[in-house]
């Protein structure tokens, strides 16, 4: 069974870079082919999907995001990871990370972790 | 890029109803659409993928359909774990994934 699960910092200060990491267990990154992303979820809002990753190197992102974003992956730690920069409150969400499985839908999702920006 | 429009934005609803949610896409989307449920404080969970495809382990009174702009999610008896709010997605030709802006379904 895989499992997904963000880590990084609860709190960022506005201007700063926001910085996730999304660690798979039970089961290689690598293996099969999958997409694997980043979506947040402000309190009391709506899904937004933030970009993804292939095992190659290979993203997409949210045109709206685009600027400012980075996803990365080190199959070596089985870890993809997530940068955003010039955060601003508007960044306050849950950031979920989670794989793309069949029709490239989001079969597998980490719990989430709330990122706060404040200084 | 594509939008996709969820209504009702709210629902209330008794157990055993049949309820129906409609998810329009602003330009065709073949059947790239899923449905995902989620609870509070919980990571969404996927319901139903290809329109009408039933994730492994989803109850059969779920079911979707749909293609092109317009698809539907039923469930057909609802029970008191369906309380939840449902979300479409869709992934267009530019590979850029795109919610709704969700159902919430209520006890009336």
């Amino acid at each position: 069974q895989v499992q997904l699960q963000e880590s990084g910092p609860g709190l960022v200060k506005p201007s700063q870079t926001l910085s996730l990491t999304c660690t798979v267990s039970g089961g290689s990154i690598s293996s099969g082919s999958y997409y694997w992303s980043w979506i947040r979820q402000p309190a009391g809002k709506g899904l937004e999907w933030i970009g993804r990753i292939y095992t190659s190197g290979s993203t997409n992102y949210n045109p709206s995001l685009k600027s400012r974003v980075t996803i990365s992956v080190d199959t070596s730690k089985n870890q993809f990871s997530l940068k955003l920069s010039s955060v601003t409150a508007a960044d306050t969400a849950v950031y979920y990370c989670a794989r793309e499985g069949p029709w490239l839908t989001y079969d597998y999702w980490g719990q989430g972790t709330l990122v706060t920006v404040s200084s | 890029d594509i939008q996709l429009t969820q209504s009702p934005s709210f629902l209330s609803a008794s157990v055993g109803d049949r309820v129906t949610i409609t998810c329009r896409a602003s330009q065709g989307i073949s059947s790239y659409l899923a449905w995902y449920q989620q609870k509070p404080g919980k990571a969404p969970k996927l319901l139903i993928y290809a329109a009408s495809t039933l994730q492994s382990g989803v109850p059969s009174r779920f079911s979707g359909s749909g293609s092109g702009t317009e698809f539907t999610l039923t469930i057909s008896s609802l029970q008191p774990e369906d309380f939840a709010t449902y979300y479409c997605q869709q992934l267009n030709s530019y590979l850029r994934s795109t919610f709704g802006g969700g159902t919430k379904v209520e006890i009336k």
